[in-house]
């Protein structure tokens, strides 16, 4: 069955620290996605990042970046020199391939507070 | 334009009710979704059209009803809800193909059932 676990409920952290927050994932396929998605308090999730299984090249965006292993299962997300603006919920997401419109399993969310 | 709109943005209803919600997208996507989430947990998916025939349905009770008028439109009409439907309404659009495609989510409808 796929899972997705994101053990950090809530991290606080003060402006400039960097954070990461984690993700482990289970899946039977040799195939599937990985997605991050920010919710921030007006409630609508913003698309951060997809990756491919195929895919573990590390990415940066910005003060944004992803660290992809497949050998632990892990899709962790790094911030540098967090700002308060990140304040939110952060969810990791699986999907499997070869499935049309198929549901993103997500994991149950990490709260980030940032304050100055 | 990577933009999903969703109305109302937020809708009180009493149990007895009859109310739609409305989603529209504007990228040529073929897939559309609906969520729901209740407060610090993550969506639960509801309904699934793709190329506007329903795909999916998580076993959702028969008070909500989707409709995909077409391939921009996806509504969700309401009806005898219970105080426990309260919860926050996504909507979200992708390609739909054999590859899992990135899914765009609108602001959501925050549905209050009294």
């Amino acid at each position: 069955a796929q899972k997705v676990t994101q053990a950090q409920t809530e991290i606080s952290v003060v402006e400039k620290e960097d954070v990461t927050l984690d993700c482990v994932y289970e899946t039977r396929d040799t195939t599937y996605y990985l997605f991050w998605y920010k919710q921030p308090p007006s409630g609508e999730l913003v698309f951060l990042i997809r990756r491919n299984s195929f895919d573990e090249q590390n990415e940066i965006s910005g003060r944004y970046s992803w660290n992809f292993q497949k050998s632990t299962s892990s899709f962790n997300f790094t911030i540098t020199a967090s700002q308060v603006v990140d304040s939110a919920v952060y969810f990791c997401a699986l999907s499997e391939a070869n499935q049309a419109g198929t549901a993103l399993i997500f994991g149950k969310g990490t709260t980030l507070s940032v304050s100055s | 334009d990577t933009e999903v709109t969703q109305t109302p943005k937020h809708l009180v209803m009493g149990m007895t009710n009859k109310k739609s919600l409305k989603c529209e997208q504007h990228m040529g996507h073929r897939a559309m979704y609906w969520y729901k989430q209740k407060a610090k947990k993550p969506p639960e998916l509801m309904f699934v059209y793709s190329y506007e025939k329903l795909s999916i349905n998580e076993s959702v009770p028969s008070r909500f009803s989707p409709e995909c008028p077409n391939s921009s439109l996806l509504n969700l009409h309401l009806h005898a809800l219970q105080p426990e439907d309260s919860a926050l309404y996504l909507c979200a659009s992708s390609q739909a193909g054999l590859e899992p495609d990135t899914q765009y989510f609108g602001p959501g409808t925050r549905l209050t059932v009294l």
